[in-house]
Protein backbone atom coordinates (compact mmCIF):
# COMPACT_ATOMS: atom_id res chain seq x y z
CA UNK A 1 0.00 0.00 0.00
CA UNK A 2 1.85 3.69 -0.52
CA UNK A 3 -0.71 5.04 1.96
CA UNK A 4 0.07 6.62 5.43
CA UNK A 5 -2.37 6.45 8.19
CA UNK A 6 -2.44 9.02 11.16
CA UNK A 7 -5.15 9.06 14.00
CA UNK A 8 -7.18 12.17 12.97
CA UNK A 9 -7.34 13.83 16.25
CA UNK A 10 -5.18 13.45 19.45
CA UNK A 11 -5.22 16.15 22.22
CA UNK A 12 -2.13 16.63 25.25
CA UNK A 13 -2.74 18.49 28.41
CA UNK A 14 -0.89 21.51 28.87
CA UNK A 15 2.77 20.60 29.92
CA UNK A 16 2.60 16.95 29.21
CA UNK A 17 4.07 14.57 26.30
CA UNK A 18 2.58 13.45 22.72
CA UNK A 19 2.71 10.84 20.62
CA UNK A 20 1.64 11.53 17.32
CA UNK A 21 1.55 8.18 15.07
CA UNK A 22 2.22 7.48 11.11
CA UNK A 23 1.76 4.47 9.56
CA UNK A 24 2.54 3.00 6.41
CA UNK A 25 4.38 0.03 4.52
CA UNK A 26 6.50 3.05 3.16
CA UNK A 27 7.71 3.64 6.13
CA UNK A 28 9.72 0.33 6.36
CA UNK A 29 12.28 1.51 3.81
CA UNK A 30 11.75 5.43 3.64
CA UNK A 31 11.68 7.83 6.35
CA UNK A 32 9.02 10.05 7.73
CA UNK A 33 9.04 14.08 7.54
CA UNK A 34 6.37 15.65 9.79
CA UNK A 35 5.01 19.06 9.00
CA UNK A 36 2.91 21.21 11.20
CA UNK A 37 0.14 23.46 9.83
CA UNK A 38 -1.46 25.97 12.18
CA UNK A 39 -4.87 27.55 10.68
CA UNK A 40 -4.30 29.77 7.54
CA UNK A 41 -0.52 29.05 7.36
CA UNK A 42 1.56 26.92 5.21
CA UNK A 43 2.85 23.85 6.94
CA UNK A 44 6.44 24.02 8.16
CA UNK A 45 8.86 21.24 8.15
CA UNK A 46 9.60 19.86 12.19
CA UNK A 47 11.60 17.06 11.57
CA UNK A 48 12.78 14.84 8.93
CA UNK A 49 15.17 11.64 8.78
CA UNK A 50 13.36 10.06 11.09
CA UNK A 51 14.92 12.45 14.07
CA UNK A 52 16.34 15.56 12.79
CA UNK A 53 15.06 19.29 13.36
CA UNK A 54 15.67 21.85 10.98
CA UNK A 55 17.22 25.49 12.70
CA UNK A 56 14.77 26.91 14.90
CA UNK A 57 12.48 23.93 15.78
CA UNK A 58 12.56 23.77 19.29
CA UNK A 59 14.16 20.76 21.14
CA UNK A 60 10.60 19.40 22.67
CA UNK A 61 9.96 18.00 19.54
CA UNK A 62 11.17 14.34 18.56
CA UNK A 63 10.80 11.94 15.91
CA UNK A 64 11.30 7.69 16.11
CA UNK A 65 10.53 5.15 13.57
CA UNK A 66 9.81 1.47 14.45
CA UNK A 67 9.19 -0.86 11.86
CA UNK A 68 5.70 0.23 9.76
CA UNK A 69 5.12 3.31 11.81
CA UNK A 70 7.11 6.80 12.20
CA UNK A 71 6.31 8.95 15.50
CA UNK A 72 6.39 12.67 16.60
CA UNK A 73 6.40 12.82 19.92
CA UNK A 74 6.32 16.82 21.15
CA UNK A 75 7.75 16.80 25.35
CA UNK A 76 5.90 19.56 27.46
CA UNK A 77 3.53 20.51 24.66
CA UNK A 78 2.62 24.35 24.64
CA UNK A 79 -0.56 26.23 23.35
CA UNK A 80 1.21 27.23 20.27
CA UNK A 81 1.91 23.75 19.36
CA UNK A 82 -1.75 23.41 18.91
CA UNK A 83 -1.91 22.37 14.86
CA UNK A 84 -2.53 19.69 12.29
CA UNK A 85 0.20 17.70 11.74
CA UNK A 86 1.18 16.00 8.38
CA UNK A 87 3.81 12.87 7.81
CA UNK A 88 5.29 12.52 4.30
CA UNK A 89 7.47 9.74 2.81
CA UNK A 90 8.47 8.38 -0.65
CA UNK A 91 6.80 5.41 -1.56
CA UNK A 92 8.06 3.25 -4.47
CA UNK A 93 5.53 1.96 -6.72
CA UNK A 94 6.23 1.79 -9.79
CA UNK A 95 7.73 5.14 -10.70
CA UNK A 96 8.89 6.69 -6.90
CA UNK A 97 6.80 9.38 -5.90
CA UNK A 98 5.39 10.82 -2.28
CA UNK A 99 2.49 10.97 0.04
CA UNK A 100 1.33 12.60 2.80
CA UNK A 101 -1.15 11.19 5.80
CA UNK A 102 -4.13 12.55 6.29
CA UNK A 103 -3.13 14.59 9.11
CA UNK A 104 -4.14 15.03 12.65
CA UNK A 105 -5.28 17.70 14.51
CA UNK A 106 -3.44 18.16 18.09
CA UNK A 107 -5.81 20.15 20.26
CA UNK A 108 -3.25 21.17 23.85
CA UNK A 109 -5.75 21.23 26.09
CA UNK B 1 17.29 30.79 3.51
CA UNK B 2 14.74 30.11 0.60
CA UNK B 3 11.56 32.03 -0.06
CA UNK B 4 8.87 31.03 -2.62
CA UNK B 5 6.11 32.72 -3.63
CA UNK B 6 3.14 31.76 -5.62
CA UNK B 7 1.49 33.20 -8.35
CA UNK B 8 -1.32 33.35 -10.62
CA UNK B 9 -5.14 33.31 -11.33
CA UNK B 10 -7.92 32.99 -8.13
CA UNK B 11 -10.49 31.98 -10.08
CA UNK B 12 -10.47 29.34 -13.00
CA UNK B 13 -13.41 27.72 -15.02
CA UNK B 14 -14.42 24.43 -14.95
CA UNK B 15 -13.31 22.57 -18.26
CA UNK B 16 -10.18 25.22 -18.21
CA UNK B 17 -6.51 25.48 -17.59
CA UNK B 18 -4.99 25.96 -14.05
CA UNK B 19 -1.67 28.00 -14.36
CA UNK B 20 0.57 29.23 -11.55
CA UNK B 21 4.24 30.31 -11.05
CA UNK B 22 6.47 29.98 -7.98
CA UNK B 23 9.49 32.66 -7.73
CA UNK B 24 12.53 31.65 -5.67
CA UNK B 25 14.90 33.72 -4.02
CA UNK B 26 18.00 32.56 -2.59
CA UNK B 27 21.39 31.14 -4.20
CA UNK B 28 19.64 27.72 -3.72
CA UNK B 29 17.63 27.01 -6.79
CA UNK B 30 20.13 24.42 -8.27
CA UNK B 31 20.18 22.70 -4.80
CA UNK B 32 16.88 21.07 -4.93
CA UNK B 33 13.81 19.75 -6.81
CA UNK B 34 11.05 21.90 -6.88
CA UNK B 35 7.22 20.66 -6.02
CA UNK B 36 3.52 21.71 -5.99
CA UNK B 37 1.49 20.55 -2.89
CA UNK B 38 -2.30 21.47 -2.91
CA UNK B 39 -4.61 21.31 0.21
CA UNK B 40 -8.56 21.37 -0.50
CA UNK B 41 -10.48 23.77 1.89
CA UNK B 42 -10.33 21.39 5.29
CA UNK B 43 -8.72 18.79 3.66
CA UNK B 44 -5.34 17.55 3.99
CA UNK B 45 -2.16 17.86 2.02
CA UNK B 46 -1.86 16.16 -1.78
CA UNK B 47 1.57 16.41 -3.59
CA UNK B 48 1.00 17.24 -7.56
CA UNK B 49 4.16 16.83 -8.70
CA UNK B 50 7.99 17.55 -8.88
CA UNK B 51 10.72 18.75 -10.95
CA UNK B 52 14.58 18.81 -11.42
CA UNK B 53 16.80 21.62 -11.63
CA UNK B 54 17.90 19.45 -14.84
CA UNK B 55 14.27 19.58 -16.12
CA UNK B 56 13.54 15.53 -14.59
CA UNK B 57 9.62 15.81 -13.61
CA UNK B 58 7.28 13.08 -11.22
CA UNK B 59 4.10 13.42 -10.95
CA UNK B 60 1.44 12.05 -8.92
CA UNK B 61 -0.22 9.06 -10.37
CA UNK B 62 -3.78 10.41 -9.63
CA UNK B 63 -3.42 13.36 -11.38
CA UNK B 64 -1.15 12.21 -14.65
CA UNK B 65 -1.84 13.23 -17.22
CA UNK B 66 -3.75 16.61 -16.70
CA UNK B 67 -0.24 18.01 -15.09
CA UNK B 68 2.51 19.29 -16.39
CA UNK B 69 5.70 21.20 -14.05
CA UNK B 70 7.86 23.06 -16.39
CA UNK B 71 11.26 24.84 -15.20
CA UNK B 72 12.39 28.42 -16.20
CA UNK B 73 16.04 28.38 -15.07
CA UNK B 74 16.82 31.95 -16.16
CA UNK B 75 14.33 33.32 -13.94
CA UNK B 76 14.43 30.81 -10.95
CA UNK B 77 10.78 29.96 -11.32
CA UNK B 78 9.12 26.66 -12.07
CA UNK B 79 5.46 26.63 -12.77
CA UNK B 80 2.20 24.12 -12.80
CA UNK B 81 -0.54 23.48 -15.53
CA UNK B 82 -3.38 21.49 -14.44
CA UNK B 83 -5.99 20.61 -17.74
CA UNK B 84 -9.15 20.11 -17.48
CA UNK B 85 -10.11 21.48 -14.55
CA UNK B 86 -12.93 20.57 -12.16
CA UNK B 87 -14.42 21.20 -8.67
CA UNK B 88 -12.64 19.36 -7.21
CA UNK B 89 -9.34 20.93 -7.88
CA UNK B 90 -10.70 24.17 -6.26
CA UNK B 91 -7.59 24.06 -3.23
CA UNK B 92 -4.70 26.34 -2.09
CA UNK B 93 -1.70 25.17 -3.86
CA UNK B 94 1.39 25.25 -2.77
CA UNK B 95 5.00 25.40 -3.96
CA UNK B 96 7.62 24.14 -2.38
CA UNK B 97 11.66 23.37 -2.74
CA UNK B 98 12.12 19.13 -1.98
CA UNK B 99 15.36 17.27 -0.94
CA UNK B 100 15.18 14.36 -2.44
CA UNK B 101 17.60 11.27 -1.36
CA UNK B 102 17.45 9.58 2.12
CA UNK B 103 16.35 12.05 3.97
CA UNK B 104 13.31 13.56 1.58
CA UNK B 105 11.36 16.32 2.69
CA UNK B 106 9.68 19.37 1.84
CA UNK B 107 12.04 22.13 3.36
CA UNK B 108 10.44 25.08 2.15
CA UNK B 109 7.44 26.45 1.58
CA UNK B 110 5.19 29.54 -0.38
CA UNK B 111 2.67 31.15 1.34
CA UNK B 112 -0.30 29.39 -0.89
CA UNK B 113 -2.80 30.73 -3.29
CA UNK B 114 -6.20 29.84 -3.28
CA UNK B 115 -7.41 28.91 -6.50
CA UNK B 116 -11.31 28.60 -7.17
CA UNK B 117 -12.42 26.49 -10.00
CA UNK B 118 -15.80 27.81 -10.81
CA UNK B 119 -18.26 28.80 -13.59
Amino acid sequence: SSELTQDPAVSVALGQTVRITCQGDSLRSFSASWYQQKPGQAPILVIYGKDKRPSGIPERFSGSSSLNTSSLTITGAQAEDEADYYCNSRVITGNPYVVFGGGTKLTVL
Amino acid sequence: QVQLQESGPGLVKPSETLSLTCSVSGDSFSTYFWSWIRQPPGKGLEWIGYISYAGTTNYNPSLKGRVTISIDRSKNQFSLRMSSVTAADTAVYYCASFSSGSYSRFDYWGQGTLVTVSS
